[in-house]
């Protein structure tokens, strides 16, 4: 079965850290890239972070870059989502999905997502 | 950064009904266009790509139209396992964005 599983996420103070895991299997994982994908309680899609299928491209969006860093392992079939300086705004359930490299496919497979709440 | 405007942003219909929710991106993005469909408590599920390709699996009643900077979703025939949330997603640059979302309600 092709799934994408995240872990990692939890209940964190203002200004702590989690590293967030998605782990592919199914599939070949490294024909993919990766999307990390957040949604606030009650709110719609963020995206949030892209790295291509050998990590020499990667992007963020503005609300998040310098906080957070993408990496991937490909021999794990895993990425991850180091997440720093946390704010209230970074409470949400994060996704991952794939992403056929031109772009063209749209994200066809997801996880289930992990809930990172930040609550003093 | 492209912004994409859905509407509209809640949709009451009767099962049967022909459904349409649309998309307009503040510029051109070609076909560079996605929809997706979430069940509450659940992560999006792919239904469109390209504008107008159906995803592999997914009931034919949908259906996606556009480009540039106008796009359309549509269901031909709503029926009671839609009931579910619209998104659009613009894929021609970064950062990639999304649409507000549809809530869809069966009357």
């Amino acid at each position: 079965e092709v799934q994408l599983v995240e872990s990692g996420g939890g209940l964190v103070q203002p200004g702590g850290s989690l590293r967030l895991s998605c782990a592919g299997t199914g599939f070949i994982f490294t024909s993919y890239s990766i999307n990390w994908v957040r949604q606030a309680p009650g709110k719609g899609l963020e995206w949030v972070s892209y790295i291509s299928r050998s990590s020499n491209t990667i992007y963020y969006a503005d609300s998040v870059k310098g906080r957070f860093t993408i990496s991937r392992d490909n021999a794990k079939n895993s990425v991850y989502l180091q997440i720093n300086s946390l704010r209230d705004g970074d409470t949400a359930v994060y996704f991952c999905a794939t992403e056929d490299p031109t772009g063209d496919y749209g994200m066809d497979v997801w996880g289930q997502g992990t809930t990172v709440t930040v609550s003093s | 950064d492209i912004q994409l405007t859905q509407s509209p942003s809640f949709l009451s219909a009767s099962v049967g009904d022909r459904v349409t929710i649309t998309c307009r991106a503040s510029q051109g993005i070609s076909s560079y266009l996605a929809w997706y469909q979430q069940e509450p408590g659940r992560a999006p599920k792919l239904l469109i790509y390209a504008a107008s390709t159906l995803q592999s699996g997914v009931p034919s009643r949908f259906s996606g139209s556009g480009s540039g900077t106008d796009f359309t979703l549509t269901i031909s025939s709503l029926q009671p396992d839609d009931i579910a949330t619209y998104f659009c997603q613009q894929l021609k640059s970064f950062p990639y964005t999304f649409g507000q979302g549809t809530k869809l309600e069966i009357k």
